[in-house]
């Protein structure tokens, strides 16, 4: 199985900055890997595939690299809407499918 | 506009049964992928199943396997997860997930949109 490993596990940043969250996968897979948004009782949202490509509608100031076993989550210029958790999948080598235990963004 | 409905959700006794259902709105469930996947309170998520769009290939969770089944009907325009022999553990929000996916040809790689709104499964005497 394939660990997911996301740090930190909260993060302050001040609204209108950067934050980068991290991903961790205990082996290489490639660029298989996406990021969600979860809102409070909401269901998860999809924001990168692919470690890199930003799903239909997500704004340009989310965006993703990494491949192998480190990626990385961007949120630039950030809105109050965007103190949330985010998550990462993996969806390399499956079953099982896993996800990272979350990172919750919350302001400074 | 494209949505996901999931349902059937409840409070269930431990060794009760209990059948989730997932339709789909503004696109034809029948071909897509789709899997379950469940948040216990307060936790992260957790893949469930999976099931193919001819419904050939089916893959669970060690959590769940041999206690949980997922299935299409005829039509292919819904999929459920039977659960049965439910333990505490098993409470959670369920949410149906299509599988967004490319294949290299001999493998799926599977990652999830859209999303149901989740469906509230409890456990307890």
């Amino acid at each position: 199985e394939v660990v997911m490993t996301q740090s930190p596990g909260t993060l302050a940043v001040s609204p209108g900055e950067t934050a980068t969250l991290s991903c961790r996968a205990s082996q290489s897979i490639g660029s298989n890997l996406a990021w969600y948004q979860q809102k409070p009782g909401q269901a998860p949202r999809l924001l990168i595939y692919g470690a890199a490509t930003r799903a239909t509608g997500i704004p340009v100031r989310f965006s993703g690299r990494g491949s192998g076993t480190e990626f990385t989550l961007t949120i630039s210029s950030l809105q109050s809407e965007d103190f949330v958790v985010y998550y990462c999948q993996q969806y390399d080598n499956w079953p099982p499918i896993t996800f990272g235990q979350g990172t919750r963004l919350e302001i400074k | 506009e494209v949505q996901v409905v999931d349902s059937g959700g409840g409070l269930i006794q431990p060794g009760g049964s209990l059948k989730l259902s997932c339709a789909a709105s503004g696109f034809s469930l029948s071909s897509y992928e789709v899997n379950w996947v469940r948040q216990a309170p307060g936790k992260g998520l957790e893949w469930v199943s999976y099931i193919s769009r001819s419904g050939s290939t089916i893959h669970y969770a060690d959590s769940v396997k041999g206690r949980f089944t997922i299935s299409r009907d005829n039509a292919k325009t819904s999929v459920f997860l039977q659960m049965n022999s439910l333990r505490a553990e098993d409470t959670a929000v369920y949410y149906c997930a299509v599988g967004a996916s490319y294949s290299d040809g001999t493998t799926s790689y599977v990652w999830f949109h859209p999303w149901g709104q989740g469906t509230l499964v409890t456990v307890s005497s």
